[in-house]
């Protein structure tokens, strides 16, 4: 069975204090591997695509990894503006369902 | 553009009630999605369409659902009867082809009493 599967389920950060989330997914053909940012009342907004491991994506202080296996956002000096849920989701080669979600990171950035 | 639009933002109904959610996707978008988002089951998708046609809808999870899309930019969520275990929120997102990215509207809040 195709799973996504996020850790932590939550982070706290001291502004500046780097660190990573995980997104690690078992699935039979991966098409591609989407990062999201979700704030509070709001729906989930687009950050990041990777499509083959060893691809990096960067955003301000945000940087995304893939491997075969799992898939990290790096956060590089987080401020507290960076406290949001963070989803992973898959897409799967062959499959007509769409995106597969992971739970999500909930990180929290203190001043 | 002015992103995918969702109305109403938050509905608040009675057991047995029918509830219509909205959704206008981005204009040009051929692909459109209906997630629900709860704390317990994070987000699930429930159907999706491309060019007004449902595609997949094995994530609907009963027959009290059904969605429409009768033209490229409107689609309709229905539930009906509505019940308590409804309550979530409902989240509308639309992407140009099917590997392309997800974007999202801001969601309905639904609560079902």
């Amino acid at each position: 069975e195709d799973q996504v599967t996020q850790s932590p389920e939550a982070l706290r950060l001291q502004e500046g204090e780097s660190s990573s989330l995980n997104c690690s997914y078992t699935v039979s053909g991966l098409r591609g591997l989407f990062w999201y940012r979700q704030d509070p009342g709001k729906g989930p907004e687009f950050l990041f695509t990777l499509y083959s491991a060893g691809e990096e994506k960067e955003k301000e202080r945000l940087k995304a990894t893939l491997t075969k296996k799992e898939s990290f956002l790096h956060i590089t000096a987080p401020k507290p503006e960076d406290s949001a849920t963070y989803l992973c989701a898959v897409s799967i080669s062959g499959s007509a369902r769409q995106l597969t979600f992971g739970s999500g990171t909930q990180l929290t950035v203190l001043p | 553009d002015a992103g995918v639009i969702q109305s109403p933002r938050h509905e608040v109904t009675e057991m047995g009630q029918e509830v219509t959610l909205r959704c206008k996707p981005i204009s040009g978008h051929d692909y459109l999605f209906w997630y629900r988002q709860t704390m317990m089951r994070g987000l699930e998708l429930l159907i999706y369409f491309n060019n007004n046609v449902p595609i997949d809808d094995s994530g609907m999870p009963e027959d009290r659902f059904s969605a429409k899309m009768p033209n490229a930019s409107f689609s309709t969520l229905k539930i009906q009867p509505s019940e308590p275990r409804d309550s979530a929120v409902y989240f509308c997102a639309s992407s140009l082809t099917q590997a392309d990215t997800q974007y999202f509207g801001p969601g309905t809040r639904l609560t079902v009493l």
